[in-house]
């Protein structure tokens, strides 16, 4: 089974409007920690937010926030604004506690477009 | 910059040659994390290095080996090269190499082409 799944391969928004990118994620862990990286066409992995499961507020990062809903196993992000730079590949990732070593696992991605 | 230094940033090589990837972790990260990263297979956990020994193996073929160094950096070595083994390898670290629900830094990643 998929632990980590975003099931919107690409979404288009409208510059300056807000956009929704769908995570759920798969534990039976009670520690983990949720995450989300922005990687644009250059390549590199730049991490943008950060959720962990004992957080009893919802991760909040300049104009990105993280909607976390743990009884569904969600983790949205939130990208308010929404700007040209935005544009890229954004991927959901988890790291469980229980997990020796405590690796990352990513979802498959959502392509985000934002039209100007 | 997240303090994590992956070279060479590009790769071009032939098939069954062999390749060394390097990775230096930030400064006081004592784990290294190997990431493979195509476009049928997403981003794929290889291997975990905890202060010079193998903490945690993922999908990672036999052709490929890694190890960590006394100075931490780390490098990932390819051979055997087939087509298919052309992606993205991407090397993070973090502080713990244990359980952990903390960030891991990552590199901007050393982009490999097979021919």
């Amino acid at each position: 089974a998929q632990k980590i799944t975003q099931t919107q391969p690409g979404m288009f928004v409208q510059e300056k409007e807000a956009v929704t990118l769908d995570c759920t994620y798969d534990t039976s862990d009670q520690s983990y920690g949720l995450f989300w990286y922005k990687q644009p066409s250059s390549g590199e992995m730049i991490f943008l937010i950060y959720q962990g499961s004992y957080d009893e507020q919802n991760a909040t990062e300049g104009r990105y926030s993280l909607n976390f809903q743990k009884a569904r196993k969600s983790a949205n992000l939130v990208i308010s604004a929404s700007q040209l730079g935005d544009s890229a590949m954004y991927f959901c990732a988890m790291r469980e506690a229980h997990n020796q070593g405590g690796k990352l696992i990513f979802g498959q991605g959502t392509e985000l477009s934002v039209k100007p | 910059d997240s303090g994590v230094t992956q070279t060479p940033k590009h790769l071009i090589t032939a098939t069954g040659q062999r390749v060394t990837l390097r990775c230096s972790p930030r400064s006081g990260d004592l784990s290294v994390y190997w990431y493979q990263q195509s476009l049928d297979q997403g981003l794929q956990f290889l291997i975990q290095y905890y202060n010079g020994e193998e903490r945690a193996k993922g999908n990672i073929l036999e052709r490929f080996s890694a190890q960590q160094f006394p100075d931490l950096h780390s490098e990932l070595n390819l051979s055997s090269l087939e087509l298919g083994d052309s992606a993205l390898y991407f090397c993070a670290s973090s502080v713990s190499g244990g359980p952990s629900t903390g960030e891991l830094f990552f590199g901007e990643g050393s982009r490999l082409t097979v021919l």
